[in-house]
């Protein structure tokens, strides 16, 4: 995805919270996702926004702003074991005229003790 | 039983090889995909399939087909590899409204 930007690496502490920032361009769009992928593991997902504002699971919590393109993936209360990779993913229209999954780069996280 | 599988889990090859890499899932979903993970990038989609007699094309359909042999079964086709489609190769299944993915483990695919 050439049209989506989330910065390449971030390291936290155990304990702390961390942002993740997402922004986008695309056409037709139709919500956003969020993924987790540890290394070398499948993704598995973790958030799906379409309309603006926070949604809030447990210790993820999503935000999307539409007009901005912008959206964030907060995690509070780090565990080690919430060191991944995350996937900021917006479902737009294809070439095709089909609405599908277009991934960032992904924000690898490193959590420290 | 994990509810999207992937056949080969590795697979080794040589350059101009026909390959093909199998997915199977038991979700009951209509949807269907194939992408691509190159080591620290994200993913990028291949082919797609709405339903059995439904098949696009994605962002990098060059150089593969697919075959949808039935509602549970998703085929990739490298028809002659090289060496640049070295990659981790995912399947995914989503219900009819494309929202939530459920991806397969993940096929590594070395072309030499």
């Amino acid at each position: 995805g050439q049209n989506i930007d989330q910065p390449t690496e971030m390291t936290a502490t155990e304990g702390a919270i961390v942002q993740i920032n997402c922004t986008y361009q695309t056409s037709g769009f139709n919500g956003l996702f969020w993924y987790q992928q540890h290394a070398g593991e499948a993704p598995t997902f973790l958030s799906y926004n379409v309309l603006d504002g926070l949604e809030e699971k447990g210790r993820f919590s999503s935000f999307l702003s539409r007009s901005k393109g912008y959206s964030y993936l907060l995690l509070k209360e780090l565990q080690m074991k919430d060191s991944a990779s995350y996937l900021c993913a917006p479902k737009e229209v294809m070439d095709t005229g089909r609405r599908a999954l277009t991934f960032g780069s992904g924000t690898r996280l490193q959590v420290q003790p | 039983d994990a509810d999207v599988t992937q056949t080969p889990r590795n697979r080794i090859t040589k350059t101009g090889k026909r390959i093909m890499l199998e997915c199977s899932q038991t979700k009951g979903h209509d949807r269907m995909y194939w992408y691509r993970q190159d080591p620290g990038l994200g993913l990028q989609l291949i082919y797609y399939s709405f339903d059995v007699k439904d098949i696009n094309k994605g962002e990098i359909s060059d150089g593969y087909s697919v075959s949808r042999q039935a509602q549970a079964k998703f085929s990739l086709s490298l028809e002659s590899a090289i060496p640049n489609q070295t990659a981790l190769y995912f399947c995914a299944t989503s219900d009819i409204t494309g929202n939530e993915q459920f991806f397969g483990p993940g096929t590594r695919l070395t072309v030499l």
